[in-house]
């Protein structure tokens, strides 16, 4: 099973900065099938970016992801007020057990 | 538009067996790369992955779950449903059901469902 390790923990940031969040596989994700996704408080998870560095349907250009094999980042590069909430990297495809990381939440300062 | 909605018992007792249902529109489950995953998350806590089922009835599941979960679909209702064995107080958590496609992640949810285990 490949572990995903989200860091850091929280992230306080002012509107306007840039938030560079990391996940860590334990193993080689196959075909970089890692997602990114964002849940705010009382509502479902929202898909960002898929396939470590394609932006879903939707989403602004300030959130991009990146990395290959072990190490990914999701960027967002200019925090607004409603970018707060806790974010999840999820390995997904063909071989299961599919796993989410641990998440990293934004607080906005 | 992708529907998907979460229905089931908000309150179970231990050792109970717990039935989620997944009634969803927009999509059929009998075409082929659709797939139907359910995903928990206890409160508090992070998102966990439970079991999928694809197009083809190929099923998935949790390791760590996989002799208390069962997955199925009825095509013909547009529905999925999840069962979890001898339920116990640590499975409190909402319960999420998401579509998928092949080669892409969960990207339409339901609301969820939150389940409460306690005598």
């Amino acid at each position: 099973e490949i572990v995903l390790t989200q860091s850091p923990g929280t992230l306080s940031l002012s509107p306007g900065e840039r938030a560079t969040l990391s996940c860590r596989a334990s193993q080689s994700v196959p075909n970089n099938y890692l997602a990114w996704f964002q849940q705010k408080p009382g509502q479902a998870p929202r898909l960002l970016i898929q396939r470590a560095s394609s932006r879903a349907t939707g989403i602004p250009d300030r959130f991009s992801g990146s990395g290959s094999g072990t190490d990914f980042t999701l960027t967002i590069s200019r925090l607004e007020p409603e970018d707060l909430g806790v974010y999840y990297c999820h390995l997904y495809g063909t071989a299961p057990p599919f796993t989410f990381g641990g998440g990293t939440k934004v607080e906005i300062k | 538009q992708v529907t998907l909605k979460e229905s089931g018992p908000a309150l179970v007792k231990p050792t109970q067996t717990l039935t989620l249902t997944c009634t969803f529109s927009g999509f059929s489950l009998s075409t082929t790369t659709m797939r139907v995953s359910w995903i928990r998350q206890p409160p508090g806590k992070a998102l966990e992955w439970l079991a999928r089922i694809d197009w083809d009835d190929d099923k998935f599941y949790r390791p760590s779950l996989k002799t208390r979960l069962t997955i199925s679909k009825d095509t013909s209702k547009n529905q999925v449903v999840l069962t979890m064995s001898n339920m116990d107080p640590v499975d409190t958590a909402t319960y999420y059901c998401a579509r998928e496609r092949l080669g892409v992640p969960p990207e339409d949810w339901g609301q969820g469902t939150p389940v409460t285990v306690s005598s």
